[in-house]
Order: structure tokens, then C-alpha cells, then sequence
């Protein structure tokens, strides 16, 4: 156990619809990364939150938004779902804002897209 | 441009036999590079990570890693693989700045 959790753990949905996945980072941890993995484009860092502000960005697109609250868990905004959203949806948390390398990730939470 | 390359992206290993899962990473700066490893459904646990101490990198559950900065290499061996060793394994790199880049995952199987 990671001590990073996420819900829900699954969730299925439909084709243009927005669904909110959130995670709650390791305590201590001021760092919140978002994941996207699925089969065709593997692991792709989406974005990261660093004490409620946005520090990196990867490969998110405009559909997708992430915020991190005051108590630092974060959520991750999926709107006008498309059927190539499907994938498990990954957060991590770290100590600080990457100067300290490693991650610790959650369970995942997967979504399917009908 | 920064990115990781994992050789082979599946592996079988007789049980007690040497694991050895290749990555190599690209990068114009030293690197923190890392091995995860990923059970079904579940999410990536930490296996080892290199930044820049010791090239000879010792994690848990048996594994190890050798940085070797010449070959631009970051490869993982066991020395005897067990039957739950079987999973996903990523590589992955992290050079400035705050984004990690993930190979595309071994899949490795123990075959009995």
C-alpha cells in the first residue's frame, strides 16, 4: 500500500459525458502527478500540482483539468468523453516538487467510455 | 529529447533462472532513473531508483540495477526468478524539471 489513494476505482460512463476522478496523495506529500495509461500509447504524464498550484504539464488535452484543493487532494476532470478516453487513470504523489525524485502511485482508477 | 527505451516488451524465464529486463534512456544530462513495477490491477510500486550515488543500485525483492553512463543503460537483473516475479515493468527517467518518462513496459513471465 502506497498510502496514495484514489476513487473510484472504477467507473463507466458514456460518449460525451464528464466524470470527476479524484486522489488523495501520502501524507506529507505536496506533490500530485496525473497518468494516463492505456494499451496503445502506454504510461503519459498528464499533469502535476505542487501545493495547490500547477507546476508541469504533459500531454493533457484541452478536455482534461486537473485542480489540487487546500487540503492537497486533487481531481482530474474528463468532459465530452470520446471512446479513446478508456484507460486507467493513474495518480502519484512526491515530497516535494520534484526535487526529490520518486513517486508513489495509487491504485489507479479505470474508466471505460461506451 | 528526453525518452526511455525498454527492449523486449515481453520476457520469459524458467523459475530460478536469471531475469534481465534492458533500458535505455536518451538524455543530454545525468539523469534520476527509476524501475517500477506494476501487478495486475494494481498501481506502480517503487522498485529502484538511480541519482547518481552508487552505479550498482540494489531494490527490493532481489532486484538490482546497474547505471552504466557509456552504454546509456539502466538495465534490471535478478538472479533467480520466482514465480512472483511475474508482472509489468517500467523504466523510467527523470532529467530536470519535474516530468518522468516511462518506457512501454516489459511484461515478464516465470514459467514453472
Amino acid at each position: 500500500d502506497s498510502g496514495v489513494t484514489q476513487t473510484p476505482k472504477h467507473l463507466i460512463t458514456a460518449t460525451g459525458q464528464r466524470v470527476t476522478l479524484r486522489c488523495s496523495p501520502r501524507s506529507g506529500d505536496l506533490s500530485v502527478y496525473w497518468y494516463q495509461q492505456s494499451l496503445d500509447q502506454g504510461l503519459q504524464f498528464l499533469i502535476q500540482y505542487y501545493n495547490g498550484e500547477e507546476r508541469a504539464k504533459g500531454n493533457i488535452l484541452e478536455r482534461f483539468s486537473a485542480q489540487q484543493f487546500p487540503d492537497l487532494h486533487s481531481e482530474l476532470n474528463l468532459s465530452s468523453l470520446e471512446l479513446g478516453d478508456s484507460a486507467l487513470y493513474f495518480c502519484a504523489s512526491s515530497v516535494g516538487d520534484g526535487t526529490i525524485p520518486e513517486q508513489f502511485f495509487g491504485p489507479g482508477t479505470r474508466l471505460t467510455v461506451l | 529529447a528526453q525518452s526511455v527505451t525498454q527492449l523486449g516488451s515481453h520476457v520469459s524465464v524458467s523459475e530460478g533462472a536469471l531475469v534481465l529486463l534492458r533500458c535505455n534512456y536518451s538524455s543530454s544530462v545525468p539523469p534520476y532513473l527509476f524501475w517500477y513495477v506494476q501487478y495486475p490491477n494494481q498501481g506502480l510500486q517503487l522498485l529502484l531508483k538511480y541519482t547518481s550515488a552508487a552505479t550498482l543500485v540494489k531494490g527490493i525483492n532481489g532486484f538490482e540495477a546497474e547505471f552504466k553512463k557509456s552504454e546509456t543503460s539502466f538495465h534490471l537483473t535478478k538472479p533467480s526468478a520466482h514465480m512472483s516475479d511475474a508482472a509489468e515493468y517500467f523504466c523510467a527517467v527523470r532529467i530536470t524539471g519535474n516530468q518522468f518518462y516511462f518506457g512501454t513496459g516489459t511484461s515478464l513471465t516465470v514459467i514453472p
